[in-house]
């Protein structure tokens, strides 16, 4: 199992990023996948998660309405597009395979960091 | 401020035993599973106690978990140098439809 994030970088603030993952080594279609990120120096965030087919989609408030997270099962690929960009979403962000509901976030990538910044 | 409540830090020496606590509330930690996730200095976490109480192939069984209504514990036995990282509780919030994740504790082993 490998997942591997791209797309991070130097963005001003107000501006928009789009965080791809890329997944292999399993059937990407079959498991739910998340963003989680992290501000430097600081602990874990829980930002979004999308089921398999795209029908539950789920945001934390601190992003509901700036982003929007979608997958592409037939490239085996995860996004999170990141509108309106403040300070307090400069952080790594990770993608992770799994479900709260039972297994947890058992494989993260290893994560790609997103600066705000005039 | 973290939905769920860890204490920033615990201490203990080599071959001791800890315990991290959890605290949360009846809609995230009393409605559903738990997970603990380990980070070590500079890497990304990883899922070290998954559905509460089961650990990964992978997990030495020195880490062990539990829950009691609205709160959750990591336990760790023979500790190890190795085992210095931080350490995050994690559950789904049932009224916010939304992963919670604890703030986080740093184990140091003296």
């Amino acid at each position: 199992v490998q997942l591997v994030e791209s797309g991070g970088g130097l963005v001003k603030p107000g501006g928009s990023l789009r965080v791809s993952c890329a997944g292999s080594g399993f059937t990407f279609s079959g498991y739910t996948m998340n963003w989680v990120r992290q501000a430097p120096g600081k602990g874990l965030e829980w930002v979004s998660s999308i089921s398999t087919s795209s029908t539950n989609i789920h945001y934390a408030d601190s992003v509901k309405g700036r982003f929007t997270i979608s997958r592409d099962n037939a490239k085996n690929s995860l996004f999170l597009q990141m509108n309106s960009l403040g300070d307090e979403d400069t952080a790594v962000y990770y993608c992770a395979r799994g479900t709260w509901g039972g297994g947890g976030l058992n494989y993260w990538g290893q994560g790609t960091l997103v600066t705000v910044s005039s | 401020q973290s939905v769920l409540t860890q204490p920033p830090s615990v201490s203990a020496a080599p071959g001791q035993k800890v315990t991290i606590s959890c605290s949360g509330s009846s809609s995230n930690i009393g409605d559903n599973y738990v997970f603990w996730y380990q980070q070590l200095p500079g890497t990304a976490p990883k899922l070290l106690i998954y559905d509460t109480d089961r650990r990964p192939s992978g997990t030495p069984d020195r880490f062990s978990g539990s829950k009691s209504g609205t709160s959750a514990t990591l336990g760790i036995t023979g500790l190890q140098t190795g085992d210095e990282a931080d350490y995050y509780c994690g559950t789904w919030d049932s009224s916010l439809s939304a992963g919670v994740f604890g703030g986080g504790t740093k184990l140091t082993v003296l």
